[in-house]
């Protein structure tokens, strides 16, 4: 069964720090690759996502991603958070017929501390 | 703002009750799909619609089924609570159908249903 792996359940950082979450997906064939963010009482939103081309993708408010095909793998990072980044992340597969859904991972909080 | 909305924001019920959630799709898709987000996971998939049939399924009984409507606006339907059905429930839509590839889901703020 597809499944998507996130290392890191809670990550504790101070501002300014850079950022890193792991992400592993288990799946051979043609993927899309996604990153959400989920702020206390707020949906979902699309940080980055990754359909082709370039593997190194940049997202919104400074976040990028690389995916790298070879370590099925896909992981986000940023050089300096900032206390508004405090939020869960999650890191989310949609694999080449499949139906369309998106797998997700079981998420990693993000607690930045100013 | 993502333009999905789902309605009621918070529900509680009773174990063994029926509950409706719904959910209105962003202006122009016509795919929609419903997950659950227990407390401290990631959302698992229940079902997709896409042009009112049923397009995909996740891991779940019979007792959850789900309507699409003509506008795309979309139900979900619980029968006989149970208390681990207590979750959020996230819509999202999307403007492609099958395959839904090389495109993007937006959610909406979810429904939070506890059930008692």
């Amino acid at each position: 069964a597809q499944s998507v792996s996130q290392h890191n359940h809670h990550v504790i950082l101070s501002e300014a720090a850079s950022l890193e979450l792991g992400c592993n997906y288990s799946y051979g064939g043609t993927v899309n690759l996604f990153w959400y963010v989920q702020y206390p009482g707020q949906h979902l939103q699309l940080l980055l996502k990754y359909f082709s081309g370039d593997p190194l993708v940049k997202g919104i408010k400074g976040f990028e991603a690389e995916f790298i095909k070879s370590k099925f793998s896909f992981n986000l990072r940023k050089p300096s958070v900032q206390w508004s980044d405090t939020a869960e992340y999650f890191c989310a597969v949609n694999a080449h017929n499949q139906g369309g859904k998106l797998i997700f991972g079981q998420g990693t909080e993000l607690s930045v501390k100013p | 703002e993502t333009g999905v909305t789902q309605s009621p924001t918070h529900l509680i019920k009773t174990r063994g009750q029926q509950v409706t959630l719904r959910c209105s799709s962003q202006s122009g898709h016509n795919t929609v799909s419903w997950y659950q987000q227990a407390l401290g996971q990631g959302p698992q998939f229940i079902f997709q619609y896409y042009r009112e049939e049923e397009n995909g399924r996740g891991n779940f009984p019979p007792r959850f089924s789900g309507l699409q409507f003509p506008n795309y606006s979309s139900e979900l339907n619980v029968n006989a609570l149970e208390l681990d059905d207590s979750a959020l429930y996230l819509c999202a839509s999307s403007g492609k159908g099958t395959a839904m590839l090389n495109t993007e889901a937006f959610f909406g703020q979810g429904t939070r249903l506890t059930v008692v």
